[in-house]
Protein backbone atom coordinates (compact mmCIF):
# COMPACT_ATOMS: atom_id res chain seq x y z
CA UNK A 1 0.00 0.00 0.00
CA UNK A 2 1.61 3.48 -0.74
CA UNK A 3 -0.83 5.42 2.17
CA UNK A 4 -1.37 8.59 1.13
CA UNK A 5 0.38 10.26 -2.04
CA UNK A 6 0.75 13.55 -3.24
CA UNK A 7 1.82 15.54 -6.64
CA UNK A 8 3.83 17.60 -7.09
CA UNK A 9 6.68 17.35 -4.33
CA UNK A 10 7.59 20.97 -5.25
CA UNK A 11 6.32 23.56 -7.38
CA UNK A 12 7.11 27.22 -8.07
CA UNK A 13 4.71 29.74 -9.66
CA UNK A 14 4.24 33.15 -10.57
CA UNK A 15 1.60 35.75 -8.58
CA UNK A 16 -1.83 34.86 -10.91
CA UNK A 17 -0.84 31.45 -11.93
CA UNK A 18 -2.98 28.52 -11.23
CA UNK A 19 -2.38 25.19 -10.32
CA UNK A 20 -4.15 21.85 -8.74
CA UNK A 21 -2.54 19.65 -5.99
CA UNK A 22 -3.26 16.10 -6.22
CA UNK A 23 -3.96 13.78 -3.56
CA UNK A 24 -4.92 9.90 -3.65
CA UNK A 25 -5.22 7.67 -0.57
CA UNK A 26 -5.53 3.66 -1.06
CA UNK A 27 -6.62 2.93 2.70
CA UNK A 28 -10.46 3.36 2.04
CA UNK A 29 -10.67 6.31 4.17
CA UNK A 30 -14.00 8.61 4.45
CA UNK A 31 -12.44 11.48 5.53
CA UNK A 32 -9.42 13.47 3.58
CA UNK A 33 -8.23 17.40 4.95
CA UNK A 34 -6.15 19.61 2.78
CA UNK A 35 -3.40 21.41 5.52
CA UNK A 36 -1.21 24.34 5.10
CA UNK A 37 2.31 24.37 7.45
CA UNK A 38 3.91 27.61 7.50
CA UNK A 39 6.64 28.21 10.07
CA UNK A 40 5.88 29.41 13.51
CA UNK A 41 1.96 29.07 12.61
CA UNK A 42 1.25 24.78 12.94
CA UNK A 43 -0.84 23.45 10.57
CA UNK A 44 -3.89 24.87 9.74
CA UNK A 45 -7.19 23.35 7.93
CA UNK A 46 -7.83 24.62 4.44
CA UNK A 47 -10.63 22.46 3.44
CA UNK A 48 -11.70 18.67 4.82
CA UNK A 49 -14.59 15.98 3.32
CA UNK A 50 -16.00 13.83 5.35
CA UNK A 51 -17.07 11.36 2.65
CA UNK A 52 -17.56 11.29 -1.01
CA UNK A 53 -19.28 13.97 -2.61
CA UNK A 54 -18.61 16.55 0.07
CA UNK A 55 -16.37 18.88 1.28
CA UNK A 56 -16.15 21.57 4.28
CA UNK A 57 -13.98 24.80 4.63
CA UNK A 58 -11.76 24.31 7.32
CA UNK A 59 -9.84 27.31 9.22
CA UNK A 60 -7.90 29.21 6.13
CA UNK A 61 -10.20 28.46 2.74
CA UNK A 62 -9.92 31.57 1.15
CA UNK A 63 -8.03 31.48 -2.21
CA UNK A 64 -8.90 27.92 -2.67
CA UNK A 65 -11.27 25.44 -3.75
CA UNK A 66 -11.28 21.53 -3.36
CA UNK A 67 -12.86 18.34 -5.23
CA UNK A 68 -13.08 15.02 -3.97
CA UNK A 69 -13.21 13.18 -7.57
CA UNK A 70 -14.10 9.82 -5.78
CA UNK A 71 -13.56 8.16 -2.56
CA UNK A 72 -9.52 7.90 -3.09
CA UNK A 73 -8.78 11.64 -4.63
CA UNK A 74 -8.93 14.71 -3.24
CA UNK A 75 -7.69 17.73 -5.11
CA UNK A 76 -6.66 21.21 -3.88
CA UNK A 77 -6.73 24.54 -6.28
CA UNK A 78 -5.28 28.10 -6.26
CA UNK A 79 -7.30 29.54 -9.10
CA UNK A 80 -4.60 32.66 -9.06
CA UNK A 81 -2.05 31.90 -7.06
CA UNK A 82 -0.88 34.49 -4.34
CA UNK A 83 2.76 35.08 -2.65
CA UNK A 84 0.95 34.78 0.88
CA UNK A 85 0.09 31.23 -0.78
CA UNK A 86 3.75 30.30 -0.41
CA UNK A 87 3.83 26.94 1.93
CA UNK A 88 3.79 23.37 2.35
CA UNK A 89 0.90 21.65 2.26
CA UNK A 90 -0.15 18.39 3.39
CA UNK A 91 -2.85 16.15 2.40
CA UNK A 92 -4.37 13.55 5.04
CA UNK A 93 -6.15 10.99 5.25
CA UNK A 94 -8.34 9.16 8.60
CA UNK A 95 -9.54 5.96 9.68
CA UNK A 96 -13.51 6.28 10.81
CA UNK A 97 -12.63 4.46 13.84
CA UNK A 98 -10.03 6.21 15.42
CA UNK A 99 -9.69 9.42 13.75
CA UNK A 100 -5.80 9.35 13.30
CA UNK A 101 -4.14 10.79 10.49
CA UNK A 102 -1.96 9.67 7.96
CA UNK A 103 -0.46 12.41 6.14
CA UNK A 104 1.81 12.47 2.38
CA UNK A 105 4.63 13.70 1.91
CA UNK A 106 3.86 17.59 1.63
CA UNK A 107 4.08 19.91 -1.68
CA UNK A 108 6.70 22.50 -1.17
CA UNK A 109 5.20 25.76 -3.23
CA UNK A 110 6.39 29.00 -3.52
CA UNK A 111 4.54 31.49 -5.33
CA UNK A 112 6.78 34.39 -6.61
CA UNK B 1 -11.51 28.74 18.05
CA UNK B 2 -9.39 26.28 20.31
CA UNK B 3 -6.29 27.95 21.17
CA UNK B 4 -3.68 24.77 21.23
CA UNK B 5 -0.10 25.34 23.57
CA UNK B 6 2.43 23.74 23.53
CA UNK B 7 5.84 23.58 25.62
CA UNK B 8 8.59 23.94 25.51
CA UNK B 9 9.30 25.29 22.00
CA UNK B 10 13.00 23.79 21.80
CA UNK B 11 14.36 21.37 23.34
CA UNK B 12 18.11 20.02 23.76
CA UNK B 13 18.59 16.89 25.77
CA UNK B 14 21.29 14.23 26.34
CA UNK B 15 21.12 10.97 25.25
CA UNK B 16 19.14 8.99 27.60
CA UNK B 17 17.38 11.80 29.37
CA UNK B 18 13.80 11.75 30.30
CA UNK B 19 11.75 14.16 28.13
CA UNK B 20 8.71 15.66 28.78
CA UNK B 21 6.58 17.77 26.34
CA UNK B 22 3.15 19.60 27.53
CA UNK B 23 0.40 20.41 25.61
CA UNK B 24 -2.62 22.75 26.67
CA UNK B 25 -5.88 23.68 25.07
CA UNK B 26 -9.08 25.55 25.76
CA UNK B 27 -12.17 23.75 25.20
CA UNK B 28 -13.62 20.67 25.42
CA UNK B 29 -12.24 17.95 22.56
CA UNK B 30 -13.25 14.95 21.51
CA UNK B 31 -10.10 13.04 21.50
CA UNK B 32 -5.97 14.87 21.31
CA UNK B 33 -3.24 13.14 19.18
CA UNK B 34 0.24 13.17 19.46
CA UNK B 35 2.45 13.63 15.82
CA UNK B 36 6.11 13.04 14.64
CA UNK B 37 7.16 15.83 11.88
CA UNK B 38 10.58 14.18 11.01
CA UNK B 39 13.49 16.31 9.92
CA UNK B 40 12.93 15.62 6.17
CA UNK B 41 9.39 16.85 6.71
CA UNK B 42 7.37 13.60 6.68
CA UNK B 43 4.66 13.57 9.23
CA UNK B 44 3.14 10.27 11.32
CA UNK B 45 0.80 9.90 14.06
CA UNK B 46 2.09 8.29 17.61
CA UNK B 47 -1.14 8.59 19.76
CA UNK B 48 -4.74 8.95 19.61
CA UNK B 49 -6.29 9.70 23.32
CA UNK B 50 -9.40 10.63 24.70
CA UNK B 51 -8.47 9.98 28.46
CA UNK B 52 -5.93 8.12 30.35
CA UNK B 53 -2.71 6.95 29.53
CA UNK B 54 -1.15 5.23 25.92
CA UNK B 55 2.72 3.55 25.72
CA UNK B 56 4.17 2.79 22.77
CA UNK B 57 7.94 1.17 23.28
CA UNK B 58 9.73 4.62 25.02
CA UNK B 59 6.70 6.87 24.64
CA UNK B 60 4.12 7.92 26.89
CA UNK B 61 1.00 9.92 26.24
CA UNK B 62 -1.45 11.04 28.96
CA UNK B 63 -4.19 13.39 29.08
CA UNK B 64 -6.00 14.93 31.74
CA UNK B 65 -9.75 15.66 30.38
CA UNK B 66 -10.66 17.87 33.44
CA UNK B 67 -7.50 20.57 32.99
CA UNK B 68 -7.33 20.10 29.39
CA UNK B 69 -3.74 19.02 29.23
CA UNK B 70 -1.67 16.63 27.84
CA UNK B 71 1.94 15.69 28.20
CA UNK B 72 4.04 13.10 26.06
CA UNK B 73 7.27 11.50 27.90
CA UNK B 74 10.10 10.11 26.03
CA UNK B 75 12.02 7.40 28.14
CA UNK B 76 16.12 6.71 27.53
CA UNK B 77 16.06 9.40 24.54
CA UNK B 78 17.86 8.72 21.86
CA UNK B 79 19.52 10.59 18.90
CA UNK B 80 16.90 9.01 16.62
CA UNK B 81 13.95 10.88 18.09
CA UNK B 82 15.05 14.12 17.44
CA UNK B 83 12.18 15.90 15.37
CA UNK B 84 9.34 18.15 16.29
CA UNK B 85 6.68 16.97 17.90
CA UNK B 86 3.05 18.24 16.91
CA UNK B 87 -0.45 18.11 19.20
CA UNK B 88 -3.78 18.37 17.26
CA UNK B 89 -7.14 18.56 19.08
CA UNK B 90 -9.73 16.56 17.40
CA UNK B 91 -13.33 17.93 16.84
CA UNK B 92 -14.63 15.17 14.97
CA UNK B 93 -14.29 16.99 11.29
CA UNK B 94 -11.85 19.43 12.50
CA UNK B 95 -8.30 19.15 13.87
CA UNK B 96 -6.01 22.57 15.28
CA UNK B 97 -2.76 21.86 15.55
CA UNK B 98 -0.15 23.36 18.09
CA UNK B 99 3.20 25.03 16.74
CA UNK B 100 4.94 21.82 17.61
CA UNK B 101 8.28 21.19 19.94
CA UNK B 102 11.62 20.91 18.19
CA UNK B 103 13.68 18.43 19.90
CA UNK B 104 17.26 17.88 19.80
CA UNK B 105 18.76 14.40 21.43
CA UNK B 106 22.85 14.63 21.59
CA UNK B 107 24.93 11.95 21.53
Amino acid sequence: NAGVTQTPKFQVLKTGQSMTLQCAQDMNHNSMYWYRQDPGMGLRLIYYSASEGTTDKGEVPNGYNVSRLNKREFSLRLESAAPSQTSVYFCASSDRNTNEQYFGPGTRLTVT
Amino acid sequence: KNEVEQSPQNLTAQEGEFITINCSYSVGISALHWLQQHPGGGIVSLFMLSSGKKKHGRLIATINIQEKHSSLHITASHPRDSAVYICAVDFGNQFYFGTGTSLTVIP
